[in-house]
């Protein structure tokens, strides 16, 4: 089946951890995506990568770091200095003009 | 910069009824537009999309959706809501290809 895993699909982390999520895509794509979700504020992009060994930031990229070595793999790193991070995170990758999303991970700081 | 506008956080409706849903985007070009539907706890998926084709786009699930230039709207209605239609609903834009802009989203509730 093509398409786009996410893993943990929940996961709990005491505060000052670091934490990575997996994003891993079998579709072909070039262009991969994380969004974070918070209740009441739809999809906020916090980084995004057009190719491999290139991304950029988004529109909320403190606190978060990532990385591109391999096309089908984009995984998020949330750090310490992401104050609020207990949000629910999508990745997505994307053809031309159409994204495609993955299952998502909740995260939950305790 | 392009933005989207989705009117009513919350929009409840009784099985059966026509299904309503509000978009209005800004754009300083002519944009591609998107709506996606979200179960609770699953990511998105593509209702449908407008590409400068047809202005009225049919998508999965017996929702559709029209492009109006003028009112700079692409509203999402399905003519008799169901019980399984009951999720959250985002309606996004773009005006380079694959990045998008999302609205806030709106819930969608059906009563039987």
């Amino acid at each position: 089946d093509g398409g786009i895993t996410q893993s943990p699909k929940y996961l709990f982390r005491k505060e000052g951890q670091n934490v990575t999520l997996s994003c891993e895509q079998n579709l072909n794509h070039d262009a991969m995506y994380w969004y974070r979700q918070d209740p009441g504020q739809g999809l906020r992009l916090i980084y995004y990568s057009q190719i491999v060994n290139d991304f950029q930031k988004g529109d909320i990229a403190e606190g978060y770091s990532v990385s591109r070595e391999k096309k089908e793999s984009f995984p998020l790193t949330v750090t310490s200095a992401q104050k609020n991070p207990t949000a629910f995170y999508l990745c997505a990758s994307s053809t031309e003009n159409e994204q495609f999303f993955g299952p998502g991970t909740r995260l939950t700081v305790l | 910069a392009q933005s989207v506008t989705q009117l009513g956080s919350h929009v409840s409706v009784s099985e059966g009824a026509l299904v309503l849903l509000r978009c209005n985007y800004s754009s300083s070009v002519p944009p591609y537009l998107f709506w996606y539907v979200q179960y609770p706890n699953q990511g998105l998926q593509l209702l449908l999309k407008y590409t400068s084709a047809a202005t009225l786009v049919k998508g999965i699930n017996g929702f559709e959706a029209e492009f109006k230039k003028s009112e700079t709207s692409f509203h999402l209605t399905k003519p008799s809501a169901h019980m399984s239609d009951a999720a959250e609903y985002f309606c996004a834009v773009s005006e380079a290809g694959n990045m998008l802009t999302f609205g806030g989203g709106t819930r969608l509730m059906v009563k039987p």
